[in-house]
């Protein structure tokens, strides 16, 4: 089983409002990962943890908060959003960080409004 | 110049149509290569993998490695319209220096047409 699941598939929200999207994996893979994907364009890497440890954030805004509760659970929370920020939001996760690929979820496409 | 080029296409073949899809690269630390297929608004999912220079079959899908000249290739045999869909190479680099960051090409939109 190579599934990675993404709640909620859909959200709307407001530049003031405060949400969370969640990620799940039981594959027992240990390197999770948040990815931003606009339309055509490729998925662009948001932030890496590998053993629930935080070990890559490519200088993302601080109103996108990654935390990793549990190996098997991922979460972004999102705070004074810019409609700027609407995107499809993937997550992914792997063996580790090294030399091993990535499974994706299926996203949350995000809109703010 | 982009670390990984890709042509974006769109690229329109006939059912049945064998059908050729390329990445050239410039950083020679690559050593693993993927190629992801997404469906609009859906998630990549992971169709081939490879670690090494030749070819790796799975099913209709051929995924062929040219190390020498930074060149990865996707076959598509008898190509189906389900196959419609974007295709993203991507490709890191080898042990403690791969930091889990995976460098996609571009994409190219594929459309098989009944």
């Amino acid at each position: 089983d190579t599934e990675v699941t993404q709640t909620p598939k859909h959200l709307v929200m407001g530049m003031t409002n405060k949400k969370s999207l969640k990620c799940e994996q039981h594959m027992g893979h240990r390197a999770m990962y948040w990815y931003k994907q606009k339309a055509k364009k490729p998925p662009e890497l948001m932030f890496v943890y590998s053993y629930e440890k935080l070990s890559i954030n490519e200088s993302v805004p601080s109103r996108f908060s990654p935390e990793c509760p549990n190996s098997s659970l991922l979460n972004l929370h999102l705070h004074a959003l810019q409609p700027e920020d609407s995107a499809l939001y993937l997550c992914a996760s792997s063996w580790g960080t090294s030399n091993y690929e990535q499974y994706f979820g299926p996203g949350t496409r995000l809109t703010v409004t | 110049q982009k670390e990984v080029e890709q042509d974006p296409g769109p690229l329109s073949v006939p059912e049945g149509a064998i059908v050729s899809l390329n990445c050239t690269y410039s950083n020679s630390a690559f050593q693993y290569f993927m190629w992801y297929r997404q469906y609009s608004r859906k998630g990549p999912e992971l169709l081939m993998y490879t670690y090494s220079s030749g070819n790796k079959e799975d099913g209709r899908f051929t995924a062929q490695v040219d190390k020498s000249s930074k060149y990865i290739s996707l076959f598509i045999r008898d190509s189906q319209p389900s196959d419609s869909a974007t295709y993203l190479c991507a490709m890191s680099v080898r042990g403690s220096s791969n930091t889990g960051k995976l460098i996609f090409g571009q994409g190219t939109t594929l459309q098989v047409k009944p």
